[in-house]
């Protein structure tokens, strides 16, 4: 069974661009979520998103955006890029937007560097 | 006061050791709990989930609950050079809110 998606697996971009990161969940997974990871912070939650709707949203500012489709496939936009935004941004699917789902399965990440 | 802590390392042992790695927690709300593992340029992989005090055995891998002391733990057993990587705990609350330890890093030194 093919694991969690994502891509692409590194960007480089600048200051003032934006950026869109892709993930493809497991099959059959609908509950999908976004994170961030950086060595000072550790995950940070970003938003989480079932069957096209967000259920939940972290403490980012609104530069950070996110959608999922009827696939279940999600995208995350990141607006107007900050020197700060350089992380890895880690997607996860789970089976079901309610516990126990049995934890998440992440991808191997994006890894996004502004310049 | 964050609401998982976890002590960040690192952690060294030899091949064969015993290894305890441990969170805390405040919440009282977290009803779930996991052990990432996560190996550097990866995503963490989930290594176990329960969500019940007591133990949990996987292989070479115990996870351990106490609600009571709000605390939880894994150990590795027979630890291996392949068991280096980070590891990070994880609390979830009936809302589907996870909350994350910023990861143990451990090294086993063949």
């Amino acid at each position: 069974k093919a694991g969690v998606t994502q891509t692409p697996r590194y960007l480089i971009k600048t200051r003032g661009q934006q950026v869109t990161l892709s993930c493809s969940p497991i099959s059959g997974h609908r509950s999908v979520s976004w994170y961030q990871q950086t060595p000072g912070q550790g995950l940070q939650f970003l938003f989480e998103y079932f069957s096209e709707t967000q259920r939940n949203k972290g403490n980012f500012p609104g530069r950070f955006s996110g959608r999922q489709f009827s696939n279940s496939r999600s995208e995350m936009n990141v607006s107007t890029l900050e020197l700060g935004d350089s992380a890895l941004y880690l997607c996860a699917s789970s089976r079901g937007p309610d516990p126990p789902n049995y934890g998440y399965t992440f991808g191997s990440g994006t890894r996004l560097t502004v310049v | 006061q964050k609401e998982v802590e976890q002590d960040p390392g690192p952690l060294s042992v030899p091949e064969g050791a015993i290894v305890s790695l441990n969170c805390t927690y405040s919440n009282s709300a977290f009803q779930y709990f996991m052990w990432y593992r996560q190996y550097s340029r990866k995503g963490p992989e989930l290594l176990m989930y329960t969500y019940s005090s007591g133990n949990k055995e996987d292989g070479r891998f115990t996870a351990q609950v106490d609600k009571s002391s709000k605390y939880i733990s894994l150990f590795i057993r027979d630890s291996q050079p392949s068991d280096s990587a980070t590891y990070l705990c994880a609390m979830q609350n009936t809302g589907n809110q996870f909350y994350f330890g910023t990861g143990t890093s451990l090294t086993v030194i063949p």
